[in-house]
């Protein structure tokens, strides 16, 4: 199975903010790798697939890049609305599989 | 454009539930499905996968052989039926549609990315 490793697990920063989270996966697995924002009692949302194309109703603050077992979600110009949790995941296998997510905080 | 869940609730360690979730606004029988779950204060969880015509489904390996993933695209419905449940099974289960893309090479799998997710339904394993 491929294990899927965010860091941070939390991070705060202040409105206006940019902010890079990482993820790396156990094995190769190209640009097979999506990202979700979750905020409290929501449902996930799609921010980001097949590494770095943006999903159509996703702010362009958002961006993805990395390939092979290294990957980054960027945010930039932080917003109210941004503090949640993100989380990646890969669909290189078929058995699907999320990083543990990190925590946004404001400041 | 909406996935709704429901069937969950509380049941006895080793028993059984049935979730459905009803698909609207979009043509059901065209995409992949797929269960995701959250236990509480924990992260996601990707559980099982079904093709478009339910001929082809995965499981990890918390669930495989204990959950049974199925569609009937004549109803707009996909389904998880969950037996010999343990008090692990704790969450709130969602539903969600996989879209996909090209790959990045002539012959490459597609890229699958689960684009619409329902609000989920809650179970609870406790006696």
């Amino acid at each position: 199975d491929i294990q899927m490793t965010q860091s941070p697990s939390s991070l705060s920063a202040s409105v206006g903010d940019r902010v890079a989270i990482t993820c790396r996966a156990s094995q190769s697995i190209g640009t097979y790798l999506n990202w979700y924002q979750q905020r409290p009692g929501k449902a996930p949302k799609l921010l980001i697939y097949a590494a770095s194309s943006l999903q159509f109703d996703v702010s362009s603050r958002f961006s993805g890049s990395g390939s092979g077992t290294d990957f980054t979600l960027t945010i930039t110009s932080l917003q109210p609305e941004d503090f949640a949790t993100y989380y990646c995941q890969q669909s290189y296998s078929p058995l699907y599989s999320f990083g543990q997510g990190t925590k946004l905080e404001i400041k | 454009v909406q996935l709704v869940e429901s069937g969950g609730g509380l049941v006895q360690p080793g028993g059984s539930l049935r979730l459905s979730c009803e698909a609207s606004g979009f043509t059901f029988s065209a995409y992949e499905m797929a269960w995701v779950r959250q236990a509480p204060g924990k992260g996601l969880e990707w559980l099982s996968f079904v093709s478009t015509g339910g001929g082809t489904r995965h499981y990890a390996d918390s669930v495989k052989g204990r959950f049974t993933i199925s569609r009937d695209n004549g109803r707009n419905s996909l389904f998880l039926q969950m037996n010999s449940l343990r008090i692990e099974d704790t969450a709130i289960y969602y539903c969600a549609r996989e879209d996909s893309t090209e790959g990045p090479y002539s012959g490459s799998p597609p890229y699958q990315y689960m684009d619409v997710w329902g609000k989920g339904t809650t179970v609870i394993v406790s006696s």
